[in-house]
């Protein structure tokens, strides 16, 4: 089975500076990809980015980039220049390949963005 | 764009009771999935569908039935409700069952008393 930790169940920052959000994974496959997804309180959950596991570079959407560490099975995310509407519960998530979309999720990590 | 489409967003039963969620979408997806979030738990797959005719069984499907008629529509029954099932559910849907962005609905808040 496919096991995703988030271990930082809530963080803050303050609004411009950068967070990090950390995720790990347990997985023997080879072929994979990675998500975070972003579910703010309108309880809509929104993709952020994703990533393929054999791709090496490490994938960016904006202000969002992540730090994907295959060997160690990490994948953390970062935000840069953080804004209000960043404050979210963010899910890391993980999906093997070729298994009908089947996603595991993380237990969240809850993001407040102060002023 | 409709997207996907849940209802109803809260509903609120008795042990016992039985009720259907309603999951639609408008994109002429196959591929459409039940999810459970309960806190500290993040979400958890509860049944799948990659086309018209075909499910199967997620990580949780216990205490839950789902059909797939036509493309469009996925609802999720609760034949017996149990507080267990106090829960948010979430459908998604996606272009096809291979690696697709996955779209959401808003979510049903369901308490069970």
């Amino acid at each position: 089975a496919q096991t995703v930790t988030q271990s930082q169940p809530e963080m803050s920052v303050q609004e411009a500076e950068t967070v990090t959000l950390s995720c790990t994974y347990d997985t023997s496959e080879n072929n994979y990809y990675l998500f975070w997804y972003k579910q703010p309180p309108s309880r809509q959950m929104i993709l952020v980015i994703r990533q393929e596991a054999y791709k090496q570079q490490n994938a960016t959407e904006n202000r969002f980039s992540v730090n994907f560490q295959k060997a160690a099975k990490s994948f953390s995310l970062k935000i840069s220049d953080s804004q209000l509407g960043d404050t979210a519960m963010y899910f890391c998530a993980f999906m093997k390949r070729n298994t009908g979309n089947q996603f595991y999720f993380g237990t969240g990590t809850s993001l407040t963005v102060i002023p | 764009n409709a997207g996907v489409t849940q209802t109803p967003k809260f509903q609120v039963l008795k042990t016992g009771q039985s009720m259907t969620l309603q999951c639609a979408q408008d994109m002429n997806h196959e591929y459409m999935s039940w999810y459970r979030q309960d806190p500290g738990m993040g979400l958890r797959l509860i049944h799948y569908s990659v086309g018209a005719g075909i499910t199967d069984q997620g990580e949780v499907p216990n205490g839950y039935n789902v059909s797939r008629s036509t493309t469009e529509d996925f609802p999720l029954r609760l034949l017996s409700a149990a507080p267990s099932q106090t829960s948010v559910y979430f459908c998604a849907s996606s272009r096809t069952a291979r690696f697709e962005k996955l779209f959401f609905g808003s979510g049903t808040q369901l308490s069970v008393l």
